[in-house]
């Protein structure tokens, strides 16, 4: 099992430009999350889904789009980037019938400039 | 105020020292975690527990619920025990995770 994947790893983007992070897991958790890091600070989530066709707001979710059309996979989205966006963005999965226990991804370094 | 605190921010130890790391929270919890981000970057669980004491390998966690407080134990540290540990709570039923800030622990030979 390949567990928590991110792509890319790395990407820099220049303000105003858009993308998507792609997380994929083969764990069939139903639980899936968006997090960002940044210097002194905790992990924060952006948004979260609790199944299929579901998705709710985190703690810092403005600016970002997601979307889980399928159980595997998470997408995020930055529509118009800002240089405030630049951070290290975490996925994560879990599932309640493993109490919630969450697995992570590598990571995605993202620099907008 | 945060509602996961933990201490020390940062912490050098010497090879072979007992190594404690604290961590106390605010809110009510159904479980407490403690994650381990080696430098680079990965992030991975090494503890998930509601009460009592959890023991693997050198690394225990405790919990106290009544004092809203765990501490990770790192027996025998080694250079390789140098990350960040991160401490997290799950608030009743809830599938979310509440962060600490972390302390970066670093190891010398």
């Amino acid at each position: 099992n390949a567990g928590v994947t991110q792509t890319p790893k790395f990407r820099v983007l220049k303000t105003g430009q858009s993308m998507t992070l792609l997380c994929a897991q083969d764990m069939n958790h139903e639980y899936m999350y968006w997090y960002r890091q940044d210097p002194g600070m905790g992990l924060r989530l952006i948004h979260y889904s609790v199944g299929e066709g579901t998705t709710a707001k985190g703690e810092v979710p403005d600016g970002y789009n997601v979307s889980r059309l399928k159980k595997q996979n998470f997408l995020l989205g930055l529509e118009s980037a800002a240089p405030s966006q630049t951070s290290v963005y975490f996925c994560a999965s879990s599932s309640p019938r493993k109490t919630y226990e969450q697995y992570f991804g590598p990571g995605t370094r993202l620099t907008v400039t | 105020k945060n509602e996961v605190e933990q201490s020390p921010q940062n912490l050098t130890a010497q090879e072979g020292e007992f190594i404690t790391i604290n961590c106390s929270y605010s809110v009510g919890i159904s479980a407490l975690h403690w994650l381990q981000q080696h430098p680079g970057g990965g992030i991975v669980s090494l503890f998930m527990l509601s009460s009592g004491k959890k023991k693997h390998g050198r690394l225990i966690a405790t919990i106290n619920i009544q004092e809203k407080h765990s501490s990770l134990h790192i027996t025998a540290s080694h250079p390789r025990d140098s990350a960040v540990y991160i401490c997290a709570v799950t608030q009743g039923g809830s599938e979310k995770l509440v962060f600490g800030k972390g302390t970066k622990l670093t190891v010398n030979p």
